[in-house]
């Protein structure tokens, strides 16, 4: 049980273009999710946190045009980096929060390159 | 700010050999704990969680951690390392503030050695 899935596993695009990233809990309703970056060799860094059917929550420094966070459902989150620039070439794992359990239950991630 | 720290960036056991990872978190009467692993390209994977109760937690994969109060230390332990075991392992701690959030530490790589 509780097993988040993300789409793609990984992506190539031009510089300039935007990509969609989709974050679903299959097996459980997710009242909050969330998204991290994580560059090679380093930490995770907590970019937003998503709640369905509100504006998400950005950390200090993420640019939310840049980085658009949208929660629709209790089961889908998806994460759209606009004008894509190489410097956005990142792995990205989003997580889905079980209400109540206080554990956060991570996808496998995402891997953007950015040519 | 609330933050957790791994002493150790890199360490090297010989394969069946015991392992210990540190960490220490910064505060919090009761703080919540995590040990998560991280294989290449992948994505994080709970080994075990501390919440009240034991202070000796058991996890996947014969690892187990023991929370320290006076020691603000949450360290985890193996007794045998197999080379499976070569990853990366962040700890991590959840927010104190009612907010959910988790906040890591900069992760501590693993190289086991025949």
């Amino acid at each position: 049980g509780a097993v988040v899935s993300q789409h793609p596993s990984w992506v190539i695009c031009k510089s300039g273009t935007s990509v969609k990233i989709e974050c679903r809990s299959l097996d459980f309703q997710a009242t909050t999710m969330f998204w991290y970056r994580q560059f090679p060799k380093q930490s995770l860094m907590l970019m937003a946190t998503s709640n369905e059917g509100s504006k998400a929550t950005y950390e200090q420094g993420v640019e939310k045009d840049k980085f658009l966070i949208n929660h629709a459902s209790l089961t889908l989150s998806t994460l759209t980096v606009t004008s894509a620039h190489p410097e956005d070439s990142s792995f990205y794992i989003c997580s889905a929060d079980l209400a109540g359990v206080h554990e956060q239950f991570f996808g496998p991630g995402t891997r953007l390159t950015v040519l | 700010a609330q933050s957790v720290t791994q002493p150790d960036i890199h360490i090297t056991v010989s394969e069946g050999a015991s392992l210990e990872l540190r960490c220490n978190y910064s505060y919090g009467a009761t703080p919540y704990l995590f040990w998560y692993v991280q294989s290449p390209g992948q994505g994080l994977q709970l080994l075990l969680k501390y919440f009240s109760g034991d202070t000796l937690v058991q996890g996947i994969k014969g690892f187990e951690a023991e929370f320290k109060r006076s020691q603000s230390s949450f360290n985890l332990r193996k007794p045998s390392v197999h080379w499976s075991d070569a990853a990366e392992y962040f700890c991590a701690q959840l927010s104190n503030f009612g907010n959910e959030k988790l906040t890591f530490g900069t992760g501590t790589r693993l190289t086991i050695i025949p």
